[in-house]
């Protein structure tokens, strides 16, 4: 079936150091990989998407890249800061006949120390 | 950026009893969905809705459990009766379209507790 794979948190990290948090996927259909983000208290809002392989996502210093050979979306980030503290899901969607929910990875929960 | 908007933010209620979650999508947006995540846990999907339909439901979205979209007006996840693992955060989402790349918006949740 159709399924995200990511790094299990929590993840702990001091301030400036690099961030990966990794991701696979599995589908046989042609999807957009998502990168959302979820503060305390909210709702999982976009980080960015990507609808293509090969190509490259990024926003607020985060990137990722489509990789379809290795069905991989890896996050990363070369400087965390403190507000980058947050669940960090990985998440896909494809286009079908049933209106094409989300489907989302298990969430890698970040604390970074300053 | 767009908005959804859940009331309540938070609902207790006795375990037997009906609730009903509201949510107000985006304004423009035609399909709607409600997630449930029990507290730390994976985001999992219930439900999706378009054109006053049902498109898809999860093994979550139990017999208990109806969604509608009266008029235009609030989306809503109504559970009748309630149980005990209904206790959760239920998170409602919209998108515009039903593309792949089209993205989907969510609100702060409504967090239930079935006492």
């Amino acid at each position: 079936g159709d399924s995200v794979t990511q790094t299990e948190g929590p993840v702990t990290l001091s301030e400036g150091t690099s961030l990966t948090v990794n991701c696979s996927y599995e589908t046989k259909q042609y999807p957009t990989l998502f990168w959302y983000v979820q503060y305390p208290g909210e709702g999982p809002q976009l980080l960015f998407k990507v609808p293509k392989a090969n190509e490259k996502g990024s926003n607020r210093g985060f990137e990722a890249t489509y990789n379809k050979e290795a069905t991989s979306f890896h996050l990363q980030k070369a400087s965390v800061q403190e507000s980058d503290s947050a669940v960090y899901y990985c998440a896909l969607r494809f286009y079908g006949s049933s209106g094409n929910k989300l489907i989302f990875g298990i969430g890698t929960l970040l604390s970074v120390k300053p | 950026g767009p908005k959804v908007l859940q009331i309540p933010s938070h609902q207790i209620i006795d375990m037997g009893q009906m609730v009903t979650l509201n949510c107000d999508p985006v304004s423009n947006h035609l399909y709607f969905y409600w997630y449930k995540q029990i507290l730390g846990q994976q985001m999992e999907f219930l439900v999706n809705f378009y054109n006053g339909k049902v498109m898809e439901k999860s093994k979550l979205f139990k017999d208990q459990f109806s969604v509608e979209r009266p008029d235009g007006s609030y989306f809503t996840l109504k559970i009748q009766p309630t149980a005990l693992e209904d206790s959760a955060v239920y998170f409602c989402a919209s998108s515009l379209g039903r593309r792949s790349a089209e993205t989907l918006y969510f609100g702060s949740g409504t967090r239930l507790t079935v006492l």
